[in-house]
C-alpha cells in the first residue's frame, strides 16, 4: 500500500518551454502532497504543500509564478514549471500524505533537464 | 547550524556487518521520526517511523530515538550489497507544527560483498 506516482520519470525540454510534472497517490487518499527538489547528492528541499481544493503554501525563495501547483483532487497534484531555463533542471520528487498519518510516502522522481 | 545534522559519509562496511547511522537534531519540539532508503535516481522509501523515545524493530532494521539527547538511530544487521543506498532521517512537530518534514543531509553507505 501507500503507493505514489509521477509521471513523466524523465523529461528534456528547450529553454523558455513549460513542463508538467503528475504525482498521483494510487491506492489513498492524499489530503496533503507536497513538492521537492533535489540536487545530486544533497537532501531534498521542500518548495510547496499543497491541500486538495487549496492553493498550495511555497516556501521562502521558491517562485509561486514559476513552479505552479494545482491539487486538484485528493489523488492527484500537478507542478508546472513555466518558462523553465536550464538552472531550473533538477530532480523533482512529490510525496503525499493521509490524512490521518504523518509519514509521508514519496514518489519515484522526475528528472528535468532543461537545455 | 542546520536543525538537523547526519554525516554525509560515505560509510563503508563489508557484508554481513551491522550498519550504524545516526541524526542529531536542535529542535526539541520535534516529536515523530522517520528513516528514508533512497536509491541512486530514485524517490526515498520509507523504512521506520516512531514516536517519541525508545525502540522499534522491523526485521533487519531497528530505529532509537533518545529525545533528551536528541539523537536517533538505525541500525541495519546483517548487511547485504542490496542495502548500499543513501539514507536520510526525517522528523517534524506536532499537528500544531504543520506537515513540514526536516530532513537531515543523508548518509552514503556502501555494502561491499
Amino acid at each position: 500500500g501507500a503507493v505514489v506516482s509521477q509521471h513523466p520519470s524523465w523529461v528534456i525540454c528547450k529553454s523558455g518551454t513549460s513542463v508538467k510534472i503528475e504525482c498521483r497517490s494510487l491506492d489513498f487518499q492524499a489530503t496533503t502532497m507536497f513538492w521537492y527538489r533535489q540536487f545530486p547528492k544533497q537532501s531534498l528541499m521542500l518548495m510547496a504543500t499543497s491541500n486538495e481544493g487549496s492553493k498550495a503554501t511555497y516556501e521562502q525563495g521558491v517562485e509561486k509564478d514559476k513552479f505552479l501547483i494545482n491539487h486538484a483532487s485528493l489523488t492527484l497534484s500537478t507542478l508546472t514549471v513555466t518558462s523553465a531555463h536550464p538552472e531550473d533542471s533538477s530532480f523533482y520528487i512529490c510525496s503525499a500524505r493521509t490524512g490521518t498519518g504523518y509519514e509521508q510516502y514519496f514518489g519515484p522522481g522526475t528528472r528535468l533537464t532543461v537545455t | 547550524q542546520k536543525e538537523v545534522e547526519q554525516d554525509p559519509g560515505p560509510l563503508s562496511v563489508p557484508e554481513g556487518a551491522i550498519v550504524s547511522l545516526n541524526c542529531t537534531y536542535s529542535n526539541s519540539a520535534f516529536q515523530y521520526f522517520m528513516w528514508y532508503r533512497q536509491y541512486s535516481r530514485k524517490g526515498p522509501e520509507l523504512l521506520m517511523y516512531t514516536y517519541s523515545s525508545g525502540n522499534k524493530e522491523d526485521g533487519r532494521f531497528t530505529a532509537q530515538v533518545d529525545k533528551s539527547s536528541k539523537y536517533i538511530s538505525l541500525f541495519i544487521r546483517d548487511s547485504q550489497p542490496s542495502d548500499s543506498a543513501t539514507y536520510l532521517c526525517a522528523m517534524r512537530g506536532g499537528w500544531a507544527a504543520g506537515n513540514k518534514l526536516t530532513f537531515g543531509g543523508g548518509t552514503r553507505v556502501l555494502v561491499k560483498p
